[in-house]
C-alpha cells in the first residue's frame, strides 16, 4: 500500500528513443507533481497537475508531456531522449495546491541516457 | 532571481547536536519546508514553519525569521541513521517551491 509508486524505478535507453515513466497515488490527493533531480541534486519543479489540470509548466522541453488521465495518475512521456535527460524523476503529490501543503515522493525513476 | 543557500556538507559525531543553515531570497514568502533525503530514496517530509520561531518535533527543530530570510534546522542525539542530505524549499508567492541543493550530513562514530 505505497502511498506514491512510479514505474519503473530504473530506465536505461538510447538517446533518440521515446520512454513513459508512470506515476500513481493512493491517497486522495489533488495536486500531482514532475520533479527531476540532476547529479548535483537540485530538484527542479517540471510540471504540476491540480485536478487533472495543468497548473505549473516550467520551462522544460517539449519533448517532456506530461499526461493525466484521473487526479490519482500524472504520467511522464519523453521523447527523442538525450544524454541531458539522464537523471532521477521522482513524481510527488499533496492535498491541495497552494499554502502548506506536504509533499509526498514517489521513489523516483533513475533514467539513463546513452 | 529566487535563490536558497545550504551548506553542501557538514560533519558531525553520533551523539552530537548539528545545525543545518539555510538563507533565501525569494519573491514572496509561504512556508518553509525541511525535507531529509537518504541516497537513493525519495525526499521525506520533516517540518514546515510560516510564522518566525521554534517548531520542535522529537529531536528535529526547525527554526524561522522571516525579516532575515533564514532557517534553520536542528538535529539533536544523532544517530548513523540520520546521515542524509537535508533540502530546504521556499515556497514563494505563487505558490511555488523552491528547493535548495541540499546539506550532506555525514555522521561519524
Amino acid at each position: 500500500d505505497t502511498a506514491v509508486s512510479q514505474t519503473p524505478k530504473y530506465l536505461v535507453t538510447q538517446m533518440g528513443n521515446d520512454k513513459s515513466i508512470k506515476c500513481e497515488q493512493n491517497l486522495g490527493h489533488d495536486t500531482m507533481y514532475w520533479y527531476k533531480q540532476d547529479s548535483k541534486k537540485f530538484l527542479k519543479i517540471m510540471f504540476s497537475y491540480n485536478n487533472k489540470e495543468l497548473i505549473i509548466n516550467e520551462t522544460v522541453p517539449n519533448r517532456f508531456s506530461p499526461k493525466s488521465p484521473d487526479k490519482a495518475h500524472l504520467n511522464l512521456h519523453i521523447n527523442s531522449l538525450e544524454l541531458g535527460d539522464s537523471a532521477v524523476y521522482f513524481c510527488a503529490s499533496s492535498q491541495g495546491a497552494g499554502g502548506g501543503e506536504t509533499q509526498y515522493f514517489g521513489p523516483g525513476t533513475r533514467l539513463l541516457v546513452l | 532571481g529566487q535563490n536558497i543557500d545550504q551548506p553542501t556538507e557538514m560533519t558531525a559525531t553520533e551523539g552530537a547536536i548539528v545545525q543545518i543553515n539555510c538563507t533565501y531570497q525569494t519573491s514572496g514568502f509561504n512556508g518553509l519546508f525541511w525535507y531529509q533525503q537518504h541516497a537513493g530514496e525519495a525526499p521525506t517530509f520533516l517540518s514546515y514553519n510560516v510564522l518566525d520561531g521554534l517548531e520542535e518535533k522529537g529531536r528535529f527543530s526547525s527554526f524561522l525569521s522571516r525579516s532575515k530570510g533564514y532557517s534553520y534546522l536542528l538535529l539533536k542525539e544523532l544517530q548513523m541513521k540520520d546521515s542524509a542530505s537535508y533540502l530546504c524549499a521556499v515556497r514563494d508567492s505563487n505558490y511555488q517551491l523552491i528547493w535548495g541543493a541540499g546539506t550532506k550530513l555525514i555522521i561519524k562514530p
